[in-house]
C-alpha cells in the first residue's frame, strides 16, 4: 500500500532555478493539499484541489502554482526559487466527504534554496 | 474562523512519566478536530480525531484525548511514557472556507522523552 509518494525526497536547488515536486497518490482522494512546514509555524497551506481539474489557493500561495490535470497527481512549481522558500514540503490528500475525514500525508520533501 | 493553540512548542518527561499535550481550539460551529505524530524525518501520522459522540477519544499507540467544550480544550495524554513516543505531535482542526475544506495546524508540540 503506498499511499502517497512525494519526489524527490530531498533537493538543494540554486536560487532563481526552477522547480517541480512531484505527488501522486493511490486513494482514489478528490481532495489533495500542499503544506510547507517551519519551525515553530507549524504547517501552512499553499495550495489545494478540491477535485481534477480544480485547484485554489491557500495561506502562503506567492511563488507557487499547482495543476490538477488527474484524480492522482498533483505537482507543485516553484517558478523561480527564493531562500524564503527552503522548507519541508508536504503534499496530503482526504476524501471530500466532510469535515470529519482526516488527511493522510506523504514523507515529504526537504527543499534548500541557496 | 477555525483556529487551534498549542501551549508549549517542547514538553519533557521521564521515561514512564505521565504525558499531557495541550490544545485549544477555537471555532463558531462545532469542531472536528485531530491529533497527528510526525517522528523524525518522516510526514504526519494521524493519532486519533474527535468528531461527534464520545467525548473521550482514544487513539493508536497508547495515546487518547478528551473532548471538552466548556474549555474548549482538546488535550492529549498518554499514562504512561515510551522512549519510542518522542516525536513531532501537531493538533488540527477541519474547518470549512470559501467553499473548500482544509485541515488548520496548530505550531506543533515536541515531546522528549528521557530514560
Amino acid at each position: 500500500i503506498a499511499g502517497i509518494t512525494q519526489a524527490p525526497t530531498s533537493q538543494i536547488l540554486a536560487a532563481g532555478r526552477r522547480m517541480t515536486l512531484r505527488c501522486t497518490q493511490d486513494m482514489r482522494h478528490n481532495a489533495m493539499y500542499w503544506y510547507r512546514q517551519d519551525l515553530g509555524l507549524g504547517l501552512r497551506l499553499i495550495h489545494y484541489s478540491n477535485t481534477a481539474g480544480t485547484t485554489g489557493k491557500g495561506e502562503v500561495p506567492d511563488g507557487y502554482s499547482v495543476s490538477r490535470a488527474n484524480t492522482d497527481d498533483f505537482p507543485l512549481t516553484l517558478a523561480s526559487a527564493v531562500p524564503s522558500q527552503t522548507s519541508v514540503y508536504f503534499c496530503a490528500s482526504r476524501e471530500n466527504r466532510g469535515l470529519n475525514t482526516e488527511a493522510f500525508f506523504g514523507q515529504g520533501t526537504r527543499l534548500t534554496v541557496v | 474562523a477555525q483556529s487551534v493553540t498549542q501551549l508549549g512548542s517542547h514538553v519533557s518527561v521521564s521515561e514512564g512519566a505521565l504525558v499531557l499535550l495541550r490544545c485549544n481550539y477555537s471555532s463558531s460551529v462545532p469542531p472536528y478536530l485531530f491529533w497527528y505524530v510526525q517522528y523524525p524525518n518522516q510526514g504526519l501520522q494521524l493519532l486519533l480525531k474527535y468528531t461527534t459522540g464520545a467525548t473521550l477519544v482514544k487513539g493508536i499507540n497508547g495515546f487518547e484525548a478528551e473532548f471538552k467544550k466548556s474549555e474548549t480544550s482538546f488535550h492529549l495524554t498518554k499514562p504512561s511514557a515510551h522512549m519510542s513516543d518522542a516525536a513531532e505531535y501537531f493538533c488540527a482542526v477541519s474547518a470549512m472556507n470559501t467553499g473548500f475544506q482544509k485541515l488548520v495546524f496548530g505550531t506543533g508540540t515536541r515531546l522528549l522523552v528521557s530514560p
